[in-house]
C-alpha cells in the first residue's frame, strides 16, 4: 500500500529559487525520510526526521514534520540545475528499514 | 561508501521465462529489500530479508520469490515472467542497528515481451 503522497507531482523552477514539496501519510510512523532519484537511477538518501522531531536541516535542505497533520515538507533553498531529479518521501514504522514510499515529485530546475 | 550492485542495468525477457535479478552489497548489511518502481505508483515493496535464509513478503509478492543464501546476496526470481512485471526493480540494503536509512542499487529496467 502507498503510505506517502507527494504534492505537487511536478515542479518547475529557475536556478536560485526555492523548491518546496509536501508529503502526506496515513498511519503512525517512527520516522520519515526523503530520497532523491536522478534520471531513473537508484535512490539516494537525503535526510531523515524522527517522529519526535519537528524540523531538521542538512545543507540547503530543510525538512519539517507535523505528526498531528500527518504531513511533512521538504524545502530546497537556492536551487541549482543539479537539483533536477525526482524526490520521494518514505515513511518507516520501525527501526528495521522497511519503508513505504510515495509516488514522488519531479523537480526541474532551469538555468 | 556502501555499494549495492545490481547485476543488469537493462534486461529483456520473454513471457513465461524464469528471470533472476541479482543484488550484492559490500557493507555486511543484515537487511535487504526488493522494490519495484512504476510511474505514478512510486516504489512498492516486493520482499525483504533480515538475515541469511530469512525472507518476508512485502506488499506485492505475487509472482515473485527470493533467495538469500549468503549475507551479501539477495536474488529476486520471477518464476514465469509476465508483461505486467515490466518495471524498474530496485534493490536496497541497510544495517540491522540504526537501519532506517536504505542504500539503493542503480536499478534493473526489466522488459517482458
Amino acid at each position: 500500500s502507498q503510505q506517502g503522497e507527494e504534492d505537487p507531482q511536478a515542479l518547475s523552477i529557475q536556478e536560485g529559487e526555492n523548491a518546496t514539496m509536501n508529503c502526506s501519510y496515513k498511519t503512525s510512523i517512527n520516522n520519515l525520510q526523503w530520497y532523491r532519484q536522478n534520471s531513473g537511477r537508484g535512490l539516494v538518501h537525503l535526510i531523515l526526521i524522527r517522529s519526535n522531531e519537528r524540523e531538521k536541516h542538512s545543507g540547503r535542505l530543510r525538512v519539517t514534520l507535523d505528526t498531528s497533520k500527518k504531513s511533512s515538507s521538504l524545502l530546497i533553498t537556492a536551487s541549482r540545475a543539479a537539483d533536477t531529479a525526482s524526490y520521494f518521501c518514505a515513511t518507516g514504522a520501525d527501526s528495521w528499514g522497511k519503508l513505504q514510499f510515495g509516488a514522488g515529485t519531479q523537480v526541474v530546475v532551469t538555468p | 561508501d556502501v555499494k549495492v550492485t545490481q547485476s543488469s542495468r537493462y534486461l529483456v525477457k520473454r513471457t513465461g521465462e524464469k528471470v533472476f535479478l541479482e543484488c550484492v552489497q559490500d557493507m555486511d548489511h543484515e537487511n535487504m529489500f526488493w522494490y519495484r518502481q512504476d510511474p505514478g505508483l512510486g516504489l512498492r515493496l516486493i520482499y525483504f530479508s533480515y538475515d541469511v535464509k530469512m525472507k518476508e513478503k512485502g506488499d506485492i509478492p505475487e509472482g515473485y520469490s527470493v533467495s538469500r543464501e549468503k549475507k551479501e546476496r539477495f536474488s529476486l526470481i520471477l518464476e514465469s515472467a509476465s508483461t505486467n512485471q515490466t518495471s524498474m526493480y530496485l534493490c536496497a540494503s541497510s544495517p540491522r542497528v540504526g537501519g532506517e536509512k536504505l542504500f539503493f542499487g542503480s536499478g534493473t529496467q526489466l522488459s517482458v515481451l
